[in-house]
Parts: C-alpha cells; sequence; structure tokens
C-alpha cells in the first residue's frame, strides 16, 4: 500500500539555522498539508497546499515558514530561522479525495525536529 | 471557531471490556467528524469517518448534533486497541483537520 514517507526523521539544528522537511507524497494525491505537535499538546495545521499554491495557512505560519514543491515530488517545508519553540513533531499529510464529497488525508511518520 | 474537546487524557480497561473515548466539539456549522488512531511507533492513521457510518475493528462512532459529540465506542476491548485516539473535524468547506489533544487508551490483561 502506498505510503507518505518523511525525511529525516530527526533533525537537531541550533537555533536560528535554517532547516527544510521533506515529504513524499502520495502519487496521485493532488492536496497536501503540514502539521505540528508539539510535546503534549494537539496536532496543529499549519498550511494546506493544491496546485502549487497555498490554499489556506494558519496564524502558526508566519514569514519565517514557507513551503513548495520544488521537482514535482517532493513537498519541503522550510522553518527560515529556527526558534526554541519550533522544536516539535511535523507531520505531512496528503489527501485523497472519495465518493460523496468525503476524503481522508493520509499522514506520514513525522519528523521530530530538536531546535538547541 | 473550531474546537474538539477529548476529556480524558488517560483511560485504561480490562480486556474484554466496554470502552468509551469522549469527544465533543464545537462548531456552529455541519463538521465532518473523524477518529484517528495511532499506535506504538506507527503514524497517525484514520480510524472511522462520521460520514461511513460504519464499524471499524469493532469500534463505531455516532455523530450527536444536539450534545455536539462523536464519542468512540466499543463493546469489547481488546489488548491490541491500546493506542492515542485523536478526534478531528473539518468544515467550512475546508479539508484541514482540527485535532483534540488525543487520549491513550490502555488496555490491560
Amino acid at each position: 500500500e502506498p505510503e507518505v514517507t518523511q525525511t529525516p526523521s530527526h533533525q537537531v539544528t541550533q537555533m536560528g539555522q535554517e532547516v527544510i522537511l521533506r515529504c513524499v507524497p502520495i502519487s496521485n494525491h493532488l492536496y497536501f498539508y503540514w502539521y505540528r505537535q508539539i510535546l503534549g499538546q494537539k496536532v496543529e495545521f499549519l498550511v494546506s497546499f493544491y496546485n502549487n499554491e497555498i490554499s489556506e495557512k494558519s496564524e502558526i505560519f508566519d514569514d519565517q515558514f514557507s513551503v513548495e514543491r520544488p521537482d514535482g515530488s517532493n513537498f519541503t517545508l522550510k522553518i527560515r530561522s529556527t526558534k526554541l519553540e519550533d522544536s516539535a513533531m511535523y507531520f505531512c499529510a496528503t489527501l485523497e479525495p472519495l465518493a460523496g464529497y468525503s476524503y481522508e488525508q493520509y499522514f506520514g511518520p513525522g519528523t521530530r525536529l530538536t531546535v538547541t | 471557531a473550531q474546537r474538539v474537546t477529548q476529556p480524558e487524557k488517560l483511560l485504561s480497561v480490562f480486556k474484554g471490556a466496554p470502552v468509551e473515548l469522549k469527544c465533543n466539539y464545537s462548531y456552529s456549522g455541519s463538521p465532518e467528524l473523524f477518529w484517528y488512531v495511532q499506535y506504538s511507533r506507527q503514524r497517525l492513521q484514520l480510524l472511522l469517518r462520521h460520514i461511513s457510518r460504519e464499524s471499524i475493528k469493532g469500534f463505531t462512532a455516532d455523530l450527536n448534533k444536539g450534545e455536539t459529540s462523536f464519542h468512540l465506542k466499543k463493546p469489547f476491548a481488546q489488548e491490541e486497541d491500546s493506542a492515542m485516539y485523536y478526534c478531528a473535524l473539518s468544515a467550512g468547506g475546508s479539508e484541514k483537520l482540527v485535532f483534540g489533544k488525543g487520549t491513550k487508551l490502555t488496555v490491560n490483561p
């Protein structure tokens, strides 16, 4: 069964550094998402992406964050200048539309980002 | 604003006992409700969606619009049901998911 993959599984970086988190979506899916989960807290929506542009973003997704799909396969989340509070598990998800206006989001295994 | 509340952080039952994981939501319109499950060292995966009204692994969930609830139930819990369970909603024409904090279910032998 096809799966969403994410790399790296764990990233440690120093405050102020740029990080790029990578996701390979399921091949025929067209809608992509990033979520994050700070330890002990809820999974929170960051951004959705369709047709090579952002379709929706949360207030968390400020100017420090960007997404792109540079080569038609990888879907990346970039954090320009990491802060301690960016430490979290970052999940990529892709959406499969289903019959009857329903859909299912498939999640990747996550990337644990630790900012020191 | 859309919000999902799962009042129990931890829930522990014995094998064979009934289990109910509570989920309440706040949204003025008609949301779509989901239960996601995360087994140890595995990814989040969809367990149920309210629109399909199905039973998966013996679990069912009924949307109660009057009580704004979508509780997850299973009549006889199994040890392999031990996992983290997240209730989520999407609404307003957006497919983004709004999650609750999750309930860790432990089924003891």
